[in-house]
């Protein structure tokens, strides 16, 4: 099984500042790559999928890269409303999650 | 517009088989393509994924819980239902149903539109 690593597990950060979590999967998993972002008592959003592909409707301020096994989401400039626990996924084979990183206000 | 919408019992007791139905609308499961996934997350933990299927039957698993889930589907009343047995107060979380695209050309994948989740408990 493909496990999938976040990091930092916790960030505090102020509005205006660019954030950027990282995901490393135990092996490669192309691009095949998803990025949630979850509010306490919200179901998951998805945010970027295939790694860079921006979601229908989600504010440019959110991108993603990488591939293989390092990959990365990155906010340019944080909003109020970004403050919020993001998850990335893998759908290389079996599906699974990472930990989270909780996106705190600084 | 697509909708999911997750139905079933708030409390289980210890040993019990959960049942819990994704009633949604907007797609077809008979649709090539589409699938219907359950994912949960304990509170203040991480989300895990549960069991996927798909619109051609097939029916996938996370390893952990293999043993204990089942999932099928109804396609004319639009439904999923997800059966998990030997329940334990671990089992606690919310229980999310969400809808798996296809991405265009590849086997890639993602869950677009979820359910708002059950949560469900686990007690004596």
């Amino acid at each position: 099984d493909i496990q999938m690593t976040q990091s930092p597990s916790s960030l505090s950060a102020s509005v205006g500042d660019r954030v950027t979590i990282t995901c490393r999967a135990s092996q490669s998993i192309s691009s095949y790559l998803n990025w949630y972002q979850q509010k306490p008592g919200k179901a998951p959003n998805l945010l970027i999928y295939a790694a860079s592909s921006l979601q229908s409707g989600v504010p440019s301020r959110f991108s993603g890269s990488g591939s293989g096994t390092d990959f990365t989401l990155t906010i340019s400039s944080l909003q109020p409303e970004d403050f919020a626990t993001y998850y990335c996924q893998q759908t290389y084979s079996t599906l699974s999650f990472g930990q989270g990183t909780r996106l705190e206000i600084k | 517009q697509i909708t999911l919408k997750e139905s079933g019992p708030t409390l289980v007791k210890p040993t019990q088989t959960l049942t819990l139905t994704c009633t949604f609308s907007g797609f077809s499961l008979s649709t090539s393509g589409v699938g219907v996934g359950w994912i949960r997350q304990p509170p203040g933990k991480a989300l895990e994924w549960l069991a996927l299927i798909y619109w051609d039957d097939d029916k996938r698993y996370g390893p952990s819980l293999k043993s204990r889930l089942t999932i099928t589907k109804d396609t004319s009343k639009n439904q999923v239902v997800l059966t998990m047995t030997n329940m334990d107060p671990v089992d606690t979380a919310t229980y999310y149903c969400a809808h798996r695209r296809l991405w265009t050309g590849t086997f890639g994948s993602d869950f677009d539109y979820w359910g708002q989740g059950t949560l469900v408990t686990v007690s004596s």
